[in-house]
């Protein structure tokens, strides 16, 4: 199966530390999109790269959040000092920059801050 | 931004009877519309879009319509399975210069009675 991966797959954290998730998009795909879901939501928009450029931030993503996709690949997105207000799923979704933007997501990396 | 809203957020119905959701979107540039299926502790799964210049779609036991005038979308699952228990989203991007990302409705837990 070729499908996005994401790992870990669950995290818990003590409030105020740092933590890091990786994101395998499906091979060919050159868009990348990081997005955060709470518990009875719909997932949120994050950030997102096209290749290796990240184009696009949400409001969301405060300056504790930082993501990087080098050489336009593998991406991953750290939180630096962890409050629990970060507990969410963070989905990554991956698609080809076409017309049709169908968006592939991954299983998600749960993170409880205690 | 894009504003997506989805109702109903829970359905409840009986084996083989059909379920219906529908999503209202707020911007008019937007012209391709996803819908997700969610089990729990998965991510989201793309199960049927649609582009702007159709008005129905459909495979095998769903089927989505879009009215761009009135600036909604539904999602039809006929006959339907126990298997088709679960949390559906509908999505919608903002036009092609934000980036495609994805504005998702809350979602609608659907739970089929066997």
């Amino acid at each position: 199966d070729t499908g996005v991966s994401q790992d870990p797959r669950h995290k818990i954290t003590k409030r105020g530390q740092n933590v890091t998730f990786r994101c395998d998009p499906i091979s060919e795909h050159n868009r990348l999109y990081w997005y955060r879901q709470t518990l009875g939501q719909g997932p949120e928009f994050l950030t997102y790269f096209q290749n290796e450029a990240q184009l696009e931030k949400s409001r969301l993503l405060s300056d504790r959040f930082s993501a990087e996709r080098p050489k336009g690949s593998f991406s991953t997105l750290e939180i630096q000092r962890t409050e629990q207000g970060d507990s969410a799923m963070y989905l990554c979704a991956s698609s080809l920059a076409a017309s049709w933007d169908e968006q592939y997501f991954g299983p998600g990396t749960r993170l409880t801050v205690t | 931004g894009e504003n997506v809203e989805q109702h109903p957020s829970t359905l409840s119905v009986q084996e083989g009877d059909s379920a219906v959701i529908k999503c209202t979107y707020s911007d008019s540039a937007s012209n391709y519309f996803p819908w997700y299926k969610q089990e729990l502790g998965k991510g989201p799964q793309l199960i049927i879009d649609i582009r702007s210049n159709v008005g129905e779609k459909k495979d095998q036991r769903i089927a989505v319509t879009l009215n761009k005038t009135a600036k909604h979308f539904s999602l039809h699952i006929t006959e339907t399975q126990p298997e088709d228990s679960a949390v559906y989203f509908c999505a919608a991007p903002p036009s092609k210069a934000a980036g495609n990302k994805l504005t998702f409705g809350g979602g609608t837990r659907v739970l089929v009675k066997p």
